[in-house]
């Protein structure tokens, strides 16, 4: 198993402004995933986070809105650029080793102004 | 990427078990059948996952379809402690549309 901290657990922020959310996982792993979870929502990938390279970003979601960084296997950030109250939201990190089990962290809660 | 469906909500009683279904019509042959479970303000708990043949561990079995285009997550013995929103996902890799959650089954347990 795996332990998944995230910080800041949860934010209110002016419109325009970007709040970086950060993961960090007890142990290696290869997998590093993001996601958004309106509230009483199901979860929606945002994006796969690469170590050592961009990350892979879903259809609707791009680079510019939500910059990823993975700079090592067992740490990665989510920026959320330009933030508008559409942007409010929770959003939840998860890390796994291939296609087996993902551990998610208990999410940062987002509430723009 | 594959679709999921499961229905909005299911109620049982504490003690008996539970089926969840889950439909994926259109899984492909390599793709991973997931389970999570989320309780309200917290992360999603992974519960169990498989590829072709049933699975079991100590929390729920999963019996998959033999053309995989439906699996159930069967609780054995369902307590108050299992009440959540259950969520299929279907895994197909790393990368774009690598995978995809269903909408989750609110899970209510009645003593």
């Amino acid at each position: 198993s795996a332990v998944i901290s995230q910080k800041p657990s949860r934010d209110i922020c002016q419109r325009g402004t970007s709040l970086t959310i950060q993961c960090q996982v007890d142990s290696q792993v290869t997998m590093m995933f993001w996601y958004r979870q309106q509230p009483g929502q199901s979860l929606t990938l945002i994006a796969t986070a690469n170590q050592g390279s961009e990350a892979t970003y879903e259809s609707g979601f791009v680079i510019d809105k939500f910059p990823i960084s993975r700079p090592n296997l067992t740490f990665s950030t989510l920026t959320v650029s330009n933030m508008s109250p559409e942007d409010s939201s929770i959003y939840l990190c998860s890390a796994g080793r291939g296609s087996n089990e993902q551990f998610f962290g208990p999410g940062t809660r987002l509430t723009v102004l | 990427d594959a679709k999921t469906t499961q229905p909005n909500s299911m109620e049982s009683n504490e003690e008996e078990p539970v089926h969840l279904p889950c439909n994926h019509s259109t899984i492909s042959g390599t793709d991973y059948i997931h389970w999570y479970r989320q309780l309200p303000s917290q992360g999603p708990e992974y519960v169990i996952h498989g590829l072709t043949s049933n699975v079991n561990n100590r929390m729920a079995s999963l019996a998959i379809a033999e053309d995989r285009k439906s699996s159930t997550l069967i609780l054995h013995r369902a307590t108050l402690r299992d009440a959540a929103v259950y969520y299929c996902m279907v895994y197909s890799g790393g990368g774009a549309d690598g995978l995809t959650f269903g909408k989750g089954t609110h899970l209510i347990i009645q003593p």
